[in-house]
């Protein structure tokens, strides 16, 4: 039972530059998150989803877009990346309810150049 | 709109001295109540939580208590170690799948 995974774990890119960064969860849970984490600030939802097939607009949803093909899987996308765009990415998955605990993966430590 | 005020760090604690993180939170309803943890290098993880009101959750010596009547979740520990130096995150859930709100966290340190 590996809980929720992502990949990568660290990437430079260039300013223009696009890329995808997966997270996958083994636990069967209907709901998945991406955050981003910046010093100071927390944790900030960028996009979620409550199943298979469905996604919604977080609190910091500009410049990414995602995409939930299969319940496992959860895709964040950068299309045209910028320097904003340097953070540490956290996917989370979770079982539906208030009291329901988010799991998270390890992080992607993404630098925008 | 909901929110949660952590206080601010770094905190820095003597191994074996007590520990208290302060949390506040704003909610429109009844909120469920959580403490995360993230060591160096790693994801968010669960500490402990509360579902309602004066329920109390604990978990490896830390503890915090729902306090309805003065919107608070203060974490503490009786006898911090080094191994729990980390960042702290008090966090609550609100009705609505994204109604999930993080404070900015609290880096502790432990000195040996």
């Amino acid at each position: 039972n590996a809980g929720v995974t992502q990949t990568p774990k660290f990437r430079v890119l260039k300013t223009g530059q696009s890329m995808t960064l997966l997270c996958a969860q083994d636990m069967n849970h209907e709901y998945m998150y991406w955050y981003r984490q910046d010093p100071g600030m927390g944790l900030r939802l960028i996009h979620y989803s409550v199943g298979e097939g469905t996604t919604a607009k977080g609190e910091v949803p500009d410049g990414y877009n995602v995409s939930r093909l299969k319940k496992q899987n959860f895709l964040l996308g950068l299309e045209s990346a910028a320097p904003s765009q340097t953070s540490v990415y956290f996917c989370a998955s979770s079982t539906p309810g208030t009291s329901g605990v988010k799991h998270f993966g390890p992080g992607t430590r993404l630098t925008v150049l | 709109g909901d929110s949660v005020t952590q206080m601010e760090g770094p905190v820095t604690l003597s191994e074996e001295a007590f520990l208290t993180i302060n949390c506040t939170y704003t909610a429109t309803g009844y909120p469920s109540l959580f403490w995360y943890v993230q060591y160096p290098g790693e994801g968010l993880q669960l500490l402990l939580k509360a579902t309602k009101a004066d329920d109390k959750g604990s978990n490896k010596g830390f503890e915090a208590t729902y306090r309805k009547e003065t919107t608070s979740f203060h974490l503490e520990k009786g006898s911090v170690q080094v191994s729990d130096s980390a960042v702290y995150f008090c966090a609550l859930s609100e009705s609505g799948f994204n109604k999930f709100y993080f404070g900015s966290g609290t880096k502790l340190n432990v000195k040996p």
